[in-house]
């Protein structure tokens, strides 16, 4: 596609209830990325995929999340038992390559759980 | 205190003015991105540098690794560019860690 594509763009859930986020890259774009930017909380790394090497998970609040990229291209990641503090945008970026690339982000998915 | 340091936080300019944005940063970094965020909006990269400057536009973007400092510079500045401009650097790629974000407004 043109750009990075997100979806949902916006999710409301009940707490307890597991969620996915869905990310489709820009074709061609080897790396991937998930951030999160909580309400009145700056943007924070969450996971990192780079072709067919292992993720960084690091950046994982919980065992709670976890995320997938099927095929080299499209990206999940689920929440699982929501908690009222996983609200948040959850944004996805991709790039060519991992030093050297340029970031294209998503529109982000919104995320609420009462 | 965070690694990643932007100033001012909040900024008012009138159109036409020249504004710059500041990060220092403190840790080693592969890369530096300045990013561009409107209200409501996605993420724009605006520039990704790690060393000298660059130019796209009205915006110039310089860095300084010895000093582990950046500045974003807005020439003839608009209402358009009113917007969260966000520092972000590269510990390991694109493994960012974020500034706290300007927010800009600039009045006609």
């Amino acid at each position: 596609g043109a750009g990075v594509s997100q979806s949902p763009s916006n999710k409301v859930t009940e707490k307890g209830k597991d969620v996915e986020l869905r990310c489709d890259p820009i074709s061609g774009h080897t790396a991937l990325y998930w951030y999160r930017q909580s309400l009145g909380q700056g943007l924070e790394f969450l996971i990192y995929f780079q072709g067919n090497s292992a993720p960084d998970k690091s950046g994982l609040p919980s065992d709670r999340f976890s995320a997938e990229r099927t095929g080299g291209s499209v990206s999940t990641l689920t929440i699982q038992r929501t908690q009222q503090e996983d609200s948040a945008v959850y944004l996805c970026a991709s790039s060519l390559a991992r030093n050297t690339g340029e970031l294209f982000f998503g529109e982000g998915s919104r995320l609420t759980v009462l | 205190k965070n690694e990643v340091e932007q100033s001012p936080q909040n900024l008012t300019a009138q159109e036409g003015e020249f504004i710059t944005i500041n990060c220092s940063y403190s840790v080693g970094i592969s890369a530096l991105h300045w990013l561009q965020q409107h209200p409501g909006g996605g993420i724009v990269s605006l520039f990704m540098l790690s060393s000298g400057k660059k130019k796209h536009g009205r915006l110039i973007a310089t860095i300084n690794i010895q000093e582990k400092h950046s500045s974003l510079h807005i020439t003839a500045s608009h209402p358009r560019d009113s917007a969260v401009y966000i520092c972000a650097v590269g510990k390991e790629g694109n493994k960012l860690v974020f500034g706290a974000g300007t927010i800009l407004r600039v009045k006609s």
